[in-house]
């Protein structure tokens, strides 16, 4: 079993619409947690970063860490087709830097005009 | 504008020979970190550096190496390339060691061994 599991999807949307991509992890010393965007053919940029349990706002994107149950979110508002990308979730324990940054396998997010 | 940069961004060479994919930043971070990226893995951490002379193995580090020389560069090198490592490759580089600095990317070098 994966120390991360995400949904590779595809998952598709039409515009407007309130998109949720969610991580597991079974790993309870995981502290840090990060959300990526890749677009096609471009390297992972970096969306949210949430400490611990909580939420997180962003304009239109919304971080939730729930770690009672290993699971994480990204809620995308009003969702565009620029949003268009695939999704990874990335964690770490705290104080550990990134040689021990855990990446999920990435949802592929299609947004349809 | 600081970045990072990866060359080449496609490579195709066969089985058994020496590869090596350059990274260069000019964003002055100490950190700098290889990973690749496969369908069904993620990314998956080769090598990482924190500083010139320090070089550390990842998670996936055999068949590969790399060398710290300044700041700037982080060189991947396969020593004898395996169809295997077929791949994406991805540069990284940040500020600090705390977790809250954040992860720069490079575009990619994508690699095909034959």
């Amino acid at each position: 079993q994966k120390e991360v599991e995400q949904d590779p999807g595809p998952l598709s949307v039409p515009e407007g619409a309130i998109v949720s991509l969610n991580c597991t992890y079974s790993n309870s010393a995981f502290q840090y947690f990060m959300w990526y965007r890749q677009y096609s053919r471009k390297g992972p940029e970096l969306l949210m970063y949430t400490y611990s349990s909580g939420n997180k706002e962003d304009g239109r994107f919304t971080a939730q860490v729930d770690k009672s149950s290993k699971y994480i979110s990204l809620f995308i508002r009003d969702s565009q087709p620029s949003d268009s990308a695939t999704y990874l979730c990335a964690m770490t324990p705290m104080n550990t830097g990134f040689q021990k940054l855990v990446f999920g396998t990435g949802t592929r997010l299609l947004v349809s005009p | 504008d600081a970045e990072i940069t990866q060359s080449p961004r496609h490579k195709i060479t066969e089985t058994g020979r020496q590869v090596t994919l350059a990274c260069h930043q000019t964003w002055n971070h100490n950190n700098m970190f290889w990973y690749r990226q496969d369908l069904g893995h993620g990314l998956r951490l080769i090598h990482y550096s924190y500083g010139v002379q320090d070089t550390n193995k990842g998670e996936v580090s055999d068949g590969y190496s790399v060398s710290r020389s300044n700041t700037e560069d982080l060189p991947l090198t396969l020593e004898s390339a395996a169809s295997s490592q077929t791949s994406v490759y991805f540069c990284a580089s940040s500020a600090q060691t705390e977790d809250n600095s954040p992860l720069h990317f490079g575009n990619g070098t994508r690699l095909t061994v034959t």
